[in-house]
């Protein structure tokens, strides 16, 4: 079963726009995960916020998180052609333990 | 600074044939995790190992195995390929348990099974 859910399933942009996916979950998290994967390749790690988190950044990433709606979103500004990829929210679920539970993707196009 | 590697990339087997994937990292990190990933989802996750001589089963774990051979390597074994085993499968590994540290992962192991 998926804990995450990414909203759009797949976005396509033009170079120098912002790209904006939503994540949903349903149960009580520790934190939330963000990866890439780029096409053929494994995913890459791209920002951890933890439940007591409601905003992180890192370089042309926004995440934020509102825990009461269960709701993780993720801002790439100013994107460029290599920011085409599949995006991934993950989940580590209190009653989980250890494990990441990964929603089914946003695919996002940047169209030079 | 070769990360998490798995061997080999790519496998055709038939209904019934056994293999085993290989997944290797050099981080000196204490858990591994076995993924597979299908069209249209997100990874699930097959077995994972917390630290060196201990794997547990994941949301997916029916017609897989795994070894946690050393602290470096975790192989998975299918002992009887299924059509419905046809996947990409993604090793991955973590410092320490997946709670608060980031997971890296292989390049994929793109599996079919005729």
């Amino acid at each position: 079963s998926q804990q995450g859910e990414e909203d759009p399933q797949a976005l396509s942009i033009q170079e120098g726009e912002n790209a904006t996916m939503n994540c949903s979950y349903k149960t009580s998290i520790n934190n939330l995960q963000w990866y890439r994967q780029n096409s053929g390749r494994g995913l890459v790690h791209l920002i951890l916020i933890r439940s007591n988190e409601r905003e992180k950044h890192s370089g042309r990433l926004r995440v934020t998180l509102d825990t009461s709606k269960k709701s993780s979103s993720l801002l790439i500004t100013a994107s460029r052609a290599a920011d085409t990829a599949s995006y991934f929210c993950a989940t580590v679920d209190k009653a989980a333990g250890n494990k990441l539970t990964f929603g089914g993707g946003t695919r996002v196009l940047v169209k030079p | 600074n070769a990360g998490v590697t798995q061997t080999p990339k790519f496998q055709v087997l038939k209904t019934g044939q056994s293999m085993t994937l290989q997944c290797a990292q050099d981080m000196n990190h204490n858990s591994m995790y076995w993924y597979r990933q299908d069209p249209g989802m997100g990874l699930r996750l097959i077995y994972y190992s917390a630290s060196e001589g201990t794997t547990d089963k994941g949301e997916v774990p029916n017609g897989y195995n795994v070894s946690r051979l050393n602290k470096r390597e975790f192989s998975l074994r299918l002992e009887s390929a299924a059509p419905s085993q046809t996947s990409v499968y993604f090793c991955a590994s973590s410092e320490l348990g997946g709670v608060s540290q980031p997971q890296h992962f292989g390049d994929g192991t793109r599996l079919s099974i005729l």
